[in-house]
């Protein structure tokens, strides 16, 4: 369901490792989920997508995967650079049905 | 492509007064436009949801003679805050969607700030 974090969990990695950021989700019957990445004082973008037909999404330098079993998700950010560094939220949805709702998102703080 | 540009993105007014945001779609038909507020450190949290020709659908706890929201067309829509009050600053983000399962695509926030 919907959440708001009242804390923002951080991640520190350092520059050139890999990156991992997980999601727990809510509701069995979300069949499409979003990351999005927030830099600070911007609105989020989208970095990936991926629906509940498949498992295992990559894109460039992310993939994300989902686990529907444990109602998990993650994203994992290779070679992160420092440009990586921001706030993290997992969004999903219900098809049909115009709303998203959002984790309470990681921030990730990569080390030089 | 999906870019949507919101304005102004920083307001600093006088107690009581009204201000207008603008969200608009530059490359795509948003038949469904999100709008959110965001305090320090947290979640995006949902205010309302409208769709184009519709009235907005407001979430639990948010006024709606407070917010006013109007999605005339199918690349804009606006939120006016009436009588705004300073516990009405705030981040506020509009997102867009297109038809079908697809991603929403957000602005770049409103920074208000009232004095």
């Amino acid at each position: 369901g919907e959440s708001v974090g009242l804390h923002l969990p951080t991640l520190s990695v350092q520059e050139g490792d890999n990156s991992i950021i997980n999601c727990a989700y809510s509701n069995s019957a979300s069949d499409y989920f979003i990351w999005y990445k927030q830099e600070s004082g911007k609105g989020p973008q989208f970095i990936i997508d991926i629906r509940s037909n498949m498992d295992k999404r990559q894109g460039q330098r992310v993939t994300v995967l989902l686990n529907k079993t444990v109602k998990h998700l993650s994203l994992q950010i290779a070679a992160t650079q420092p440009g990586d560094s921001a706030v993290y939220f997992c969004a999903e949805n219900i098809d049909n049905f115009n709303k998203f709702y959002f984790g309470s998102g990681t921030k990730l703080n990569v080390k030089p | 492509g999906a870019v949507v540009s919101q304005h102004p993105s920083r307001v600093i007014c006088k107690s009581g007064t009204s201000v207008k945001i603008e969200c608009r779609s530059l490359d795509f038909q948003a038949t469904t436009m999100f709008w959110y507020r965001q305090f320090p450190k947290q979640s995006l949290m949902l205010m309302a949801t409208s769709n184009e020709g519709s009235k907005a659908t407001y979430e639990q706890g948010v006024e709606k003679d407070k917010f006013l929201i109007n999605h005339a067309s199918l690349t804009l829509s606006t939120l006016t805050v009436t009588s705004a009050h300073p516990e009405d600053s705030s981040f506020y983000i509009c997102s867009a969607k297109a038809t079908g399962q697809q991603p929403q695509h957000f602005g770049d926030g409103t920074r208000l700030s009232i004095l």
